[in-house]
């Protein structure tokens, strides 16, 4: 079965601890994978999008890269207003230009 | 650009009543996407349009749930009779419509609970 999983589904850091979060992925022909950020009470917002393994993109303190299986989404010396969920999602061959989502991951980085 | 536009922001409405959604996406976008997202479920696809025409709406939970896009700019997703297992915060998403640009604009959401 197609589908996308995140770990962990909570994470809670200090401020300035960096870390990794991961994304893996059961689909064939991958299309795109896309990283985005959800604050309470909005919606998300798009951060990455990542198209073959090996490529990277950075973002401020947030670096994305991506393997044929997995993406990580590094968060290097994270501040407390890097404290959402993040959300990961993959756009395949033969989906009918859908988005198979994960279920996110809660991170929550103390002052 | 304003970006996605959904409203109300909030709905409380008791079970059995008519609820309606509204949507207005990113002006120039082709694709319109309604999801729901819950805590146990996570963002779900109900359907999408491409041009204003429904292409897939195999998320669509039964025939309670009905949606429309009567022109560019102006999308409903309409729940009639509501039910409480429909409480969740549906989001409406556009992008535009050329090759290779995949990404999705979602708007604010509305959180909707059925009592």
């Amino acid at each position: 079965e197609d589908q996308v999983t995140q770990s962990p589904e909570a994470l809670r850091l200090q401020e300035g601890e960096s870390s990794s979060l991961n994304c893996s992925y059961t689909v064939s022909g991958l299309r795109g994978l896309f990283w985005y950020r959800q604050d309470p009470g909005k919606g998300p917002e798009f951060l990455f999008t990542l198209y073959s393994a090996g490529e990277e993109k950075e973002k401020e303190r947030l670096k994305a890269t991506l393997t044929k299986k997995e993406s990580f989404l590094h968060i290097t010396a994270p501040k407390p207003e890097d404290s959402a969920t993040y959300l990961c999602a993959v756009n395949y061959a033969g989906n009918n230009r859908k988005l198979i989502w994960g279920l996110g991951t809660s991170l929550a980085v103390n002052p | 650009d304003a970006g996605v536009i959904q409203s109300p922001r909030h709905e409380v409405t008791e079970m059995g009543q008519e609820v309606t959604l509204r949507c207005k996406p990113i002006s120039g976008h082709d694709y319109l996407f309604w999801y729901r997202q819950t805590m146990m479920r996570g963002l779900e696809l109900l359907i999408y349009f491409n041009n204003n025409v429904p292409i897939d709406d195999s998320g669509m939970p039964e025939d309670r749930f009905s949606a429309k896009m009567p022109n560019a700019s102006f999308s409903t997703l309409k729940i009639q009779p509501s039910e409480p297992r429909d409480s969740a915060v549906y989001f409406c998403a556009s992008r535009p419509g050329l090759s290779g640009q995949e990404t999705q604009y979602f708007g604010p959401g509305t959180r909707l609970l059925v009592l």
